[in-house]
Formats: C-alpha cells, structure tokens, sequence
C-alpha cells in the first residue's frame, strides 16, 4: 500500500507569491517523522524541513512551513515569497521509528518569472 | 563540514558487468542509507547500516546486490551480473543514528549528489 502520496505532479507558481505542495501519508504507528526534500536538476537531495508526530506545533524553516493535520494524515509543505531557484522536485516522505523512510513520487515545481 | 560524498559521479557498464558505488557519510554518523531513485520516481529504499551491520536489507531487490560497510564509516554498494533494468541514480545518505532519534522517527538523513549508473 502507499504510504505516501503526493497527488500533484506538477505545480506553477508565480515569483513572489506562496505555493502549498500537498502530501498525505497513511500509518498506525504512533511515533513518526515526516520530512521534505528538495530536488534540483543537478540531482542532490535537500533537506528543507521536518515535522514530529507529537509536535504541537508546526515546523518553520525560513521560507518554508509545514501545514501539519494530524487527523486528515496530511503535512503539506507551503513555500512562501516564491524564487526562481525554487523551481525543483520536491519530495515528502516519512519514518516510522527506526524503519526505512518512503518517499513519495514528488511534485515538480515550477516558479515563473 | 564535509557532507555525504559519493563516487563516482557517473558510472556506465556493459550487461552482465559488476559494478561497486562508494559513500563517504558525514563524519560521525552512525546510520547510512542506501536509495536508488528510477527516472520520474522518489528514491527506493534499499539498505540501512547502524554501525558496522546492516540493520535493514529488505529493499534490496535480489541477491545480485549487495552492500558492505566493514569499518563503520565508508560504504560500498555492489552488483554483480548488472542488467538493463539496474540503470538508475544510485543514492547514499547519513544520519546522527542515535537510539533516540531512530527510534522517535525524528534522525534526519541527509543525501549525497548520488551515482548515475547507466547499463548498456
């Protein structure tokens, strides 16, 4: 079964404006993480943001926030004052305990100027 | 700090060839992750290293691959009998490791740029 899904497979925002990237997940475990990358085209995975089961509140970093909904499974990543060199696959994926993490099939995003 | 290194860059062999992909995990991480990721797709979980031993090698998809980290530190990844279908970006990633951040869910990994191995 899926465990993470990203329903957009690709999103246009424009420069400066804010962007929500959807992902919901689907697990029973009580304890685990969720996490965004960030994918250019050179192929290096970037680590942008992570979120906590039991956190209360919702994750910042800079530019980045994670719109976390416990009870609708859903922890998207919204992107705020959009750039240029935002433009990327980006990725959410998830780690229960101590397993391996899964990945979505990611959202390619695409900032016009 | 130095991050996740991973050679080579670039790696294209002929059918039925072995092949060997290096990682050098960020300096002090205990956990290391092994990730192939086909065009189009997110990465594929393959193996995990806590220390020395793989904790975790359900992702390897058949006996052809195999991975080793004999000293903690750098990993190997290799395939013997490479087909058509291995073709892929071949990723590595370290975390801190520690029980309590496995356990929570919470140990970030972080990537290196990855091997593009591409079969002939």
């Amino acid at each position: 079964a899926q465990k993470i899904t990203q329903t957009q497979p690709g999103m246009f925002v424009q420069e400066k404006e804010a962007v929500t990237l959807d992902c919901t997940y689907d697990t029973s475990d009580p304890s685990y993480g969720l996490f965004w990358y960030k994918q250019p085209s050179s192929g290096e995975m970037i680590f942008l943001i992570y979120q906590g089961s039991y956190d209360q509140q919702n994750a910042t970093e800079g530019r980045y926030s994670l719109n976390f909904q416990k009870a609708r499974k859903s922890a998207n990543l919204v992107i705020s004052a959009s750039q240029l060199g935002d433009s990327a696959m980006y990725f959410c994926a998830m780690r229960e305990g101590i397993d391996d993490m899964r990945f979505g099939a990611g959202t390619r995003l695409t900032v016009k100027p | 700090g130095a991050g996740v290194s991973q050679t080579p860059s670039n790696k294209v062999t002929e059918k039925g060839k072995y092949v060997e992909l290096r990682c050098d995990p960020i300096s002090g991480h205990t956990a290391l992750y092994w990730y192939r990721q086909s065009l189009g797709q997110g990465p594929e979980f393959l193996i995990y290293f806590q220390g020395t031993g793989a904790a975790d090698d359900s992702g390897l998809p058949n006996d052809r691959f195999f991975a080793v980290r004999p000293e903690g530190s750098v990993s190997t990844l290799k395939i013997q009998r490479t087909e058509r279908g291995d073709s892929a970006v071949y990723l590595c990633a370290s975390s801190p490791g520690t029980l309590a951040l496995a356990s929570s869910g919470t140990d970030t990994q972080y990537f290196g740029p990855g091997t593009r191995l591409t079969v002939l």
